[in-house]
């Protein structure tokens, strides 16, 4: 039992554009949605997150915006570079219990 | 701070063969945590610890076994490996476990069995 789905499994972006990764969940208890990033052969570390009191949180050229009525969440990356490419993965977590992470996406940022 | 370190970076077991993975933090987080992930699965949670003498099971922990005698440590023991087995197994830690709080994540073990 999945309880949080992500998609796409893979995008590719031209350098410059704006690239969104959504993720859906299926537990209202849940109140922490990190957002991590991951590059070959290394481990994931964390990107951004918000907590469900707020609809939108913003670091830099990535944003997360959150909708609690309809269960999703999405990563917003503006203006991406070649350097943004790498696989994320959204989370979802309980205070004190397992964190859930989605399948994954793999973003690829073109020259 | 060198972080969380795992060893060994690489691994090919045969059926039936054990092995421990290693994973050594030096922040001083009481939390530690073992994953595996799968492609196209994301990390699932094997085991985790909330400090020296203290472990608990996640969301897939058969056919694993751990222990954390010291804050430091969190050695992930694989008996009677088996092809299901095979993933990339990641180790990470955090100063606590309420939710909020940043897990830090080891480079990870390849492990294949065959």
């Amino acid at each position: 039992q999945q309880q949080v789905k992500q998609s796409p499994q893979s995008l590719i972006v031209q350098k410059g554009g704006i690239s969104i990764i959504n993720c859906a969940y299926e537990n209202t208890a849940f109140d922490y949605f990190p957002w991590y990033q991951q590059f070959p052969g290394k481990g994931p570390a964390l990107l951004i997150a918000i907590r469900p009191d707020v609809s939108e949180k913003k670091e830099g050229r990535f944003t997360i915006s959150f909708n609690k009525s309809a269960k999703q969440f999405s990563l917003h990356i503006m203006d991406s570079q070649p350097g943004d490419s790498a696989t994320y993965f959204c989370a979802a977590s309980i205070k004190n219990n397992d964190m859930r992470f989605g399948a994954g996406t793999r973003l690829t940022v073109k020259p | 701070n060198a972080g969380v370190t795992q060893t060994p970076k690489f691994r090919i077991l045969k059926i039936g063969q054990s092995m421990t993975l290693q994973c050594t933090q030096d922040m001083n987080h009481n939390y530690m945590y073992w994953y595996r992930q799968d492609p196209g699965m994301g990390l699932k949670l094997i085991y985790y610890s909330v400090g020296a003498g203290i472990t608990d099971k996640g969301e897939v922990p058969n056919g694993y076994n751990v222990s954390r005698s010291t804050t430091e440590d969190f050695p992930l023991r694989l008996e009677l490996a088996a092809p299901s087995q095979t993933s990339v197994y990641f180790c990470a830690s955090s100063y606590s476990r309420t939710g909020g709080d940043t897990q830090y994540f080891g480079p990870g073990t390849r492990l294949t069995v065959l």
